[in-house]
């Protein structure tokens, strides 16, 4: 079967830094994706990874090892407003987005 | 309409009626879909669409039906609601669906 796993629950500090595992087991891979979740509101995007390595967009990075089945989000300088679940998403060898239940980041002052 | 539309965006439901979810998207993506979106869980595919005129069925397709009669919409149907579609329901696009999809603001649905 499919499988995306990410903690269910981490808790930061602002200012701090905080990385978001996920491990996946997929039918095909054709890239991960990381998106960011405010309570009530929509997933939106953050990051796309396909091939190994580091991506950085500002405050955050996102890192894939398609040998481990392993990614992870980096936030730096975290900020009241991260407070938020993150999705990690895999798309499979059909194109379908396969997702993880979200891992819900709280920051504290 | 900027992005992708769903309507209602709430919605109280007597178990066994019919309701059709509304989806609208003007970025001409090819791709649509349906998720929804249980505490604990991960967002489910129950429905999408890789082009106009053709749909697929997802992780969890029964007791819903989808139609994707032009590229811009996209609704939902539950044909006879039950307690267990109590859930909040995200439709999604993308184009050629290898890029990151856009989400429209989800339908909070209730059936009672």
């Amino acid at each position: 079967g499919q499988n995306i796993d990410q903690p269910t629950e981490m808790t930061a500090t602002e200012g701090a830094i905080v990385q978001i595992n996920c491990t996946y087991q997929t039918s095909g891979f054709n890239g991960l994706f990381w998106y960011q979740q405010h309570a009530g509101e929509a997933p939106t995007f953050l990051s796309y990874n396909v091939l190994d390595g580091l991506e950085e967009k500002g405050r955050f990075s996102s890192f894939l090892s398609r040998s481990k089945g392993y990614s992870y989000l980096l936030l730096k300088e975290l900020q009241m407003k991260d407070s938020a679940s993150y999705l990690c998403a895999v798309m499979d060898s059909n194109y379908q987005l396969i997702w993880g239940a979200g891992t819900k980041l709280i920051i504290k002052p | 309409i900027a992005g992708i539309t769903q309507a209602p965006t709430s919605q109280i439901l007597a178990a066994g009626r019919r309701m059709t979810l509304r989806c609208t998207q003007d970025m001409r993506h090819n791709a649509m879909y349906w998720y929804r979106q249980d505490l604990g869980l991960g967002l489910r595919l129950i429905h999408y669409s890789n082009t106009a005129g053709t749909t697929g069925k997802g992780e969890v397709p029964d007791g819903y039906s989808v139609s994707r009669a032009n590229t811009d919409d996209f609704p939902l149907t539950l044909a006879s609601a039950v307690p267990s579609q109590t859930s909040v329901y995200f439709c999604a696009s993308s184009d050629r669906g290898t890029t990151e999809a856009f989400f429209g603001q989800g339908t909070r649905l209730t059936v009672v």
